[in-house]
């Protein structure tokens, strides 16, 4: 089955700096790759994903890129804040219609004011 | 569309009792998952299922736990009976379908059994 790992497990920037996140998979016909944040007290919420025909995407100061040759994948968020503090976690899912996403382990992000 | 809709929020039950856990899927969407976290163990899977029918409950931890979809909006996970080691926040998500699409959690439910 598919594994996912995520890393660094803990992250903590200054806020203004940049945060980057990094997951590695291991089944190549995983095609799918959402991001998720976690806040204190709340279910983990979908922030942004990125499919296997495309190689970066970005929404204002959060971005995804993709190695599908080095079966890599990476979260990118630029000028933290301290909303940005939360646990994010990286999965991975097949494009079949028979698959559910495997999650990595999670990375605790704290930005300090 | 209010979301992932998971009921109640908190439960405090005795070791013994029975356990019930609610949840509303968002309207149209085909795929239910629970999962519990916990600070030791993270983030598990316990049964998802699809267009009603359990495709995979190899996450299901013992023969205490159960989950039931009685209709294509609604879900159960029942604890039968409970332990202190049950104590955890069990969430479920639903999405569209299997494969490539994102979940939407519910809020979850903190549950402690003393």
């Amino acid at each position: 089955g598919e594994n996912v790992e995520q890393h660094p497990s803990t992250l903590s920037v200054q806020e203004g700096d940049s945060a980057v996140i990094k997951c590695t998979y291991s089944d190549s016909a995983s095609n799918y790759f959402p991001w998720y944040k976690q806040e204190l007290g709340k279910g983990p919420q979908l922030i942004i994903d990125i499919r296997s025909n495309v190689g970066e995407k970005k929404d204002q100061r959060i971005a995804v890129t993709l190695n599908k040759t080095a079966k890599h994948f990476s979260l990118h968020i630029t000028e933290t804040q301290p909303e940005d503090s939360a646990v994010y976690f990286c999965a991975a899912s097949p494009g079949t219609n028979a698959g559910k996403s495997t999650f990595g382990d999670g990375t605790t992000l704290t930005v300090k004011p | 569309d209010a979301g992932v809709i998971q009921s109640p929020r908190h439960e405090v039950t005795e070791m013994g009792q029975e356990v019930t856990l609610r949840c509303k899927l968002i309207s149209g969407h085909n795929s239910l998952f629970w999962y519990r976290q916990t600070m030791m163990r993270g983030l598990e899977l316990l049964i998802y299922f699809n267009n009603n029918v359990p495709i995979d409950d190899s996450g299901m931890p013992e023969d205490r736990f159960s989950a039931k979809m009685p209709n294509a909006s609604f879900s159960t996970l029942k604890i039968q009976p409970s332990e202190p080691r049950d104590s955890a926040v069990y969430f479920c998500a639903s999405s569209l379908a299997l494969g490539n699409y994102g979940y939407t959690f519910g809020s979850g439910t903190r549950l402690t059994v003393v």
